[in-house]
């Protein structure tokens, strides 16, 4: 069964204090890697899409890179704003254009 | 920045009654979809629909459910009789293309039944 799963759960930081968060996926043929930032009440924000093994993007303090069984979310110097739920989800082989999410990971920073 | 747009934001319904959840998509996309969350669970697929008909749908989309796309710019999901259980979070989404495309979320609607 294709499933995706994130760690940890939650996360405390300090300002300005670096880390990574980690999601691992089992799926049969992966078409595409999401990432997503959902704040409290809100819809999911889409942060970076990863196609292949290898593949590296980047946005402000945020850095997301694949490989064949996981991705990591790598947030550099991470300030107060940067506090939410970060969510990862998975397209998985073609016939289905389904996203299959993660729980999420939640992050607070303090400042 | 286009975006995708849902009304209400919060709807309030008493158990066994029909709502309907709107959603504007972005206007030159062709796939849309609909997913719930329900209060601190992950984010659930529910339907995907192209070319006006269902593409996919999960088996939460039982036959309480439907979609429609009344017009040029709607994306509608119908509850017939909604159930306690179906209180959550329902997202729209909408995709350019359904294949290996990034799908854009709206900001829910918060559906609670009595």
């Amino acid at each position: 069964e294709d499933q995706v799963t994130q760690s940890p759960e939650a996360l405390r930081l300090q300002e300005g204090e670096s880390s990574s968060l980690n999601c691992s996926y089992t799926v049969s043929g992966l078409r595409g890697l999401f990432w997503y930032r959902q704040d409290p009440g809100k819809g999911p924000e889409f942060l970076f899409t990863l196609y292949s093994a290898g593949e590296e993007k980047e946005k402000e303090r945020l850095k997301a890179t694949l490989t064949k069984k996981e991705s990591f979310l790598h947030i550099t110097a991470p300030k107060p704003e940067d506090s939410a739920t970060y969510l990862c989800a998975v397209q998985a082989p073609s016939g289905t254009y389904k996203y299959i999410f993660g729980t999420g990971t939640r992050l607070k920073v303090l400042a | 920045e286009p975006e995708v747009t849902q009304t209400p934001s919060h709807q309030v319904t008493q158990m066994g009654q029909e709502v309907i959840l709107r959603c504007v998509p972005i206007s030159n996309h062709l796939y849309f979809y609909w997913y719930r969350q329900i209060l601190g669970q992950k984010v659930e697929f529910l339907v995907s629909f192209y070319n006006n008909e269902i593409s996919e749908k999960s088996e939460i989309f039982d036959d309480q459910f439907s979609v429609e796309r009344p017009d040029g710019s709607n994306f509608t999901l119908k509850i017939r009789s909604t159930k306690l259980e179906d209180s959550a979070m329902y997202f729209c989404a909408s995709g350019r293309d359904g294949s290996t495309d990034t799908q854009y979320f709206g900001p829910g609607t918060r559906l609670t039944v009595l």
